[in-house]
């Protein structure tokens, strides 16, 4: 099972939005509304920022939103900050033999 | 406040053996999935492993089935990782994660700061 398809770096201003692309197939992101965004600083453990395409968990600022199209799942991040930079990866439920994939992850720089 | 706390990290030779904990805190331990999610040095994130919150129905990554087990011990609040026949790419840091009610689903809401188990002759 290759692992979900994601840009390898994405940058944007402080205020601006951007967006990160998760493209699979019809056999996870687009067969299932299981798809979760996670941040992860370097040296830290990854935090959850969206599960279910598209449900913000309590503490995660508005800022961040999912949504889904297809076999592409998108994160969008509004009015940039500096802490936001940071590696992101997707991750989706997958009716092959393993059950869960991520992408290979995108790195934000916050320019 | 949850948290999840792994230990059993370490050096081992390849073709060994090595069992990891994850003594978790703060929730209702019995009632929700539990996973092992791995990321190698300098790379992305792998999911390993997931169990459900009775330890009946276990999940295993291509990679890994037939030489990994994942069970629970919910009177000790303690998820395990048996590793078995470990190779060169075993190497990663071994986080163990916090699922919803269902297992193998991609929602983990918290984390352990990881293990580190290295696989080296």
């Amino acid at each position: 099972q290759s692992a979900l398809t994601q840009p390898a770096s994405v940058s944007g201003s402080p205020g601006q939005s951007i967006t990160i692309s998760c493209t699979g197939t019809s056999s996870d992101v687009g067969g299932y509304n299981y798809v979760s965004w996670y941040q992860q600083h370097p040296g830290k453990a990854p935090k959850l920022m969206i599960d279910e395409v598209t449900n913000r968990p309590s503490g995660v600022p508005d800022r961040f939103s999912g949504s889904k199209s297809g076999n592409t799942a998108s994160l969008t991040i509004s009015g940039l900050q500096a802490e936001d930079e940071a590696d992101y990866y997707c991750s989706s439920y997958t009716s092959s033999s393993t059950d869960v994939i991520f992408g290979g992850g995108t790195k934000l720089t916050v320019l | 406040e949850v948290q999840v706390l792994e230990s059993g990290g370490g050096l081992v030779q390849p073709g060994g053996s090595l069992r990891l904990s994850c003594a978790a805190s703060g929730f209702t331990f019995n009632t929700y999935a539990m996973s092992w999610v791995r990321q190698a040095p300098g790379k992305g994130l792998e999911w390993v492993s997931a169990i459900s919150g009775t330890g009946r129905s276990t999940y295993y990554a291509d990679s890994v089935r037939g030489r990994f087990t994942i069970s629970r011990d919910n009177s000790k609040d303690t998820l395990y990782l048996q590793m078995n026949s470990l190779r060169a790419d075993d190497t990663a840091v071994y986080y163990c994660a916090k699922g919803g009610a269902v297992a193998a689903r991609p929602t983990f809401d918290y984390w352990g700061q990881g293990t580190l188990v290295t696989v080296s002759s």
